[in-house]
């Protein structure tokens, strides 16, 4: 079984560009997560999607950041424009809604913001 | 005060040595509970889940205990391999849950 799918896997831009990563979580999983992980941090949830729906966007900066989850499959988290402290590591997770709620996470997108 | 919180470490420790990380949680409303393990520059992977009633996996055991809202995860005798960070998270809440991660306890496994 594949797992979640992110690209690219490295980007750097220079400030006030912007910026999308994609992903693509495990076939059959209604959930999909954006993580932001900074050095030395645990992950920090942006935003929590079931299917088509953004039912926890509390913490996504909505001046420079959106998502969106066309058809509740693949999902696409953009940045416009970027900042020197949006440098990070963006990871996309996926669960189904059994269980124990475990999360399957990407490799992630390292995002330098020059 | 974090919602999350983990021992800073980092947990220098010979093989074969056991250890033992904590997390404090701040919600009471915390519904579940998971210690995944994160590797330099890599995802983080589900180690286990944590149970009210304790979960042991092989040489890992966690524990959960609500009353002082802290889990905890013990590694015995310790292999180079262990060698990680462990993030302690925590699922608020059960129909619309949210997901939160501690910062996370560094461990290096010496020969």
């Amino acid at each position: 079984e594949a797992g979640v799918v992110q690209s690219p896997r490295y980007k750097i831009i220079e400030k006030k560009q912007p910026v999308a990563f994609w992903c693509n979580p495990i076939s059959g999983h209604n959930t999909l997560y954006w993580y932001r992980q900074n050095l030395g941090q645990g992950p920090e949830l942006l935003i929590r999607y079931e299917n088509e729906e953004a039912v926890d966007d509390s913490q996504l900066p909505k001046d420079r950041f959106s998502a969106e989850r066309l058809k509740g499959v693949d999902s696409t988290l953009k940045i416009q424009p970027a900042e020197l402290g949006d440098s990070a590591v963006y990871l996309c997770a996926s669960s189904d809604q059994t269980g124990i709620y475990e999360q399957y996470f990407g490799p992630g997108t390292r995002l330098t913001v020059t | 005060r974090k919602e999350v919180e983990q021992d800073p470490g980092p947990f220098n420790v010979p093989e074969g040595a056991t250890v033992a990380f904590n997390c404090t949680y701040s919600n009471s409303a915390s519904q579940s509970f998971f210690w995944y393990r994160q590797d330099c520059r890599k995802e983080p992977k589900l180690l286990m889940s944590v149970y009210s009633s304790g979960n042991e996996d092989g040489r890992f055991t966690a524990q959960l205990n609500r009353a002082s809202q802290y889990i905890s995860l013990l590694i015995r005798d310790s292999k180079l391999s262990d060698s990680a960070t462990y993030l302690c998270v925590v699922i608020l809440g059960t129909g619309g849950f949210k997901t939160i991660f501690g910062a996370g306890t560094r461990l290096f496994v010496k020969a």
